[in-house]
């Protein structure tokens, strides 16, 4: 099955700095990838995704980049605020027929210091 | 996403007593995924359903878990004779068709006294 690996897993930066999260994905076959912040006490939440088609997208500060030979994503939050703080989650899906299953990173934690 | 909604937020159980968690897709979501977070943890998957299927249960333990999401109605997650290693947050998701978007209810935080 799928395995998603993320790094780093705790991440401080610097108001106004930008910060970049990585993830590796195993299943040649994975052909979208979300990424989710979750804030304390609150559930995951959808910020940008990117499908197995397109190599880059972005949304105001947040940009995702996808290498597809590689097997490997990333994050990349520009000029960063207080209200970034969070857990970042990487996930992987693999579409199978009528399905796709929705595997996970172990989160990076973002402090971001004002 | 406000469209998933999970009942209850937050559930305390005595050990040997049975644990209800309720979600609600988002209207028009089909798949429903459950995932089980412990604090400073990641996302563990625990089961994959689709209306009234099971697609992928590999991550539920196969005693006392249970996991169905009937034609009407909000999916169930049953936990029988909780224990104490069963505290942690208990989140599910939903999705249209499988392969896209997947929108996360806001948890229900379970605790066995």
């Amino acid at each position: 099955g799928e395995n998603v690996e993320q790094h780093p897993s705790t991440l401080s930066v610097q108001e106004g700095d930008s910060a970049v999260i990585k993830c590796t994905y195993s299943d040649s076959a994975s052909n979208y990838f979300p990424w989710y912040k979750q804030e304390l006490g609150k559930g995951p939440q959808l910020i940008i995704d990117i499908r197995s088609n397109v190599g880059e997208k972005k949304d105001q500060r947040i940009a995702v980049t996808l290498n597809k030979t590689a097997k490997h994503f990333s994050l990349h939050i520009t000029e960063t605020q207080p209200e970034d703080s969070a857990v970042y989650f990487c996930a992987a899906i693999t579409r199978r027929g009528s399905q796709g299953n929705l595997i996970f990173g172990k989160g990076t934690k973002l402090s971001v210091k004002p | 996403n406000a469209g998933v909604m999970q009942n209850p937020r937050h559930l305390v159980r005595r050990r040997g007593q049975e644990a209800r968690l309720r979600c609600s897709p988002v209207k028009g979501h089909s798949h429903v995924y459950w995932y089980r977070q412990l604090p400073e943890e990641g996302l563990k998957f625990m089961v994959y359903l689709q209306k009234e299927n099971i697609i992928d249960e590999s991550g539920m333990p196969k005693e006392r878990f249970s996991a169905e999401f009937p034609k009407e109605g909000p999916s169930i997650l049953r936990i029988q004779q909780v224990v104490r290693g069963d505290s942690a947050a208990y989140f599910c998701a939903s999705s249209q068709n499988g392969w896209t978007e997947a929108f996360f209810g806001q948890g229900t935080r379970l605790t066995v006294v």
